[in-house]
């Protein structure tokens, strides 16, 4: 069965660097998201992304993060300079034309240090 | 602010019996409904999908929508052990997004 693949599955890093966590969407997917979800809380839309553009964003998604599409297969969500409070899950999720189930990757955990 | 509501628990069923989780939902619009499972430290992993009012049956999962309540359930019959995680219910809202409840950790024990 088709996956949505995710790299790095944790990654830690200082308060104030760069991150790019990855996606690698199921091939037939067209609408592609992100979502975070802090440890012990609920699982939050960050960002959704149709036609290489964003379709809409969170009040979260501030202008520390990014996401892009750069290749046609891989789809980044960049975050420019970590705070603590971005220690979290982050999940990316796809879905097919006429379709509206969200499939989900295994998740980036994220840990800022 | 679109909110879906559920009891955060913890429900603690033993095991056989039925396991019931509910939730509500603000967004009057939203036409579609869904109940993932989660176990800790993994991604939701979906469940059923409800779309129109009434019971929809898979296996020993049933799922109940009411749009004028606005409530949507999960009924677990035959609970498990492997059953035990934390069940978040899910609303598409009208920008084709998901909103998720906050979950409900749910144990059953053997």
């Amino acid at each position: 069965e088709p996956e949505v693949t995710q790299t790095p599955s944790h990654q830690v890093t200082q308060m104030g660097q760069e991150v790019i966590l990855r996606c690698v969407p199921i091939s037939n997917h067209l609408y592609f998201y992100w979502y975070r979800q802090i440890l012990g809380q609920k699982v939050e839309f960050l960002v959704s992304f149709y036609n290489n553009e964003i379709s809409e964003k969170s009040e979260i998604f501030d202008d520390q993060f990014s996401v892009e599409r750069p290749d046609g297969s891989n789809f980044t969500l960049k975050i420019r300079s970590t705070k603590l409070e971005d220690s979290a899950m982050y999940f990316c999720a796809g879905t097919g034309i006429g379709a509206n189930v969200l499939t989900f990757g295994a998740g980036s955990r994220l840990t800022v240090l | 602010q679109k909110e879906v509501e559920q009891n955060s628990g913890p429900l603690s069923v033993p095991e056989g019996a039925i396991a019931s989780l509910n939730c509500t939902y603000s967004d009057r619009v939203s036409q579609s409904f869904f109940w993932y499972r989660q176990y800790s430290g993994k991604s939701p992993e979906l469940i059923m999908s409800i779309y129109s009012n009434g019971d929809k049956e898979d296996g020993r999962f049933t799922a109940q929508l009411n749009k004028a309540s606005q409530y949507v359930s999960l009924l677990i019959r035959d609970s498990q052990p492997s059953d035990s995680a934390t069940y978040l219910c899910a609303v598409l809202d009208g920008a084709q997004k998901l909103v998720f409840g906050q979950g409900t950790r749910l144990t059953i024990n053997p």
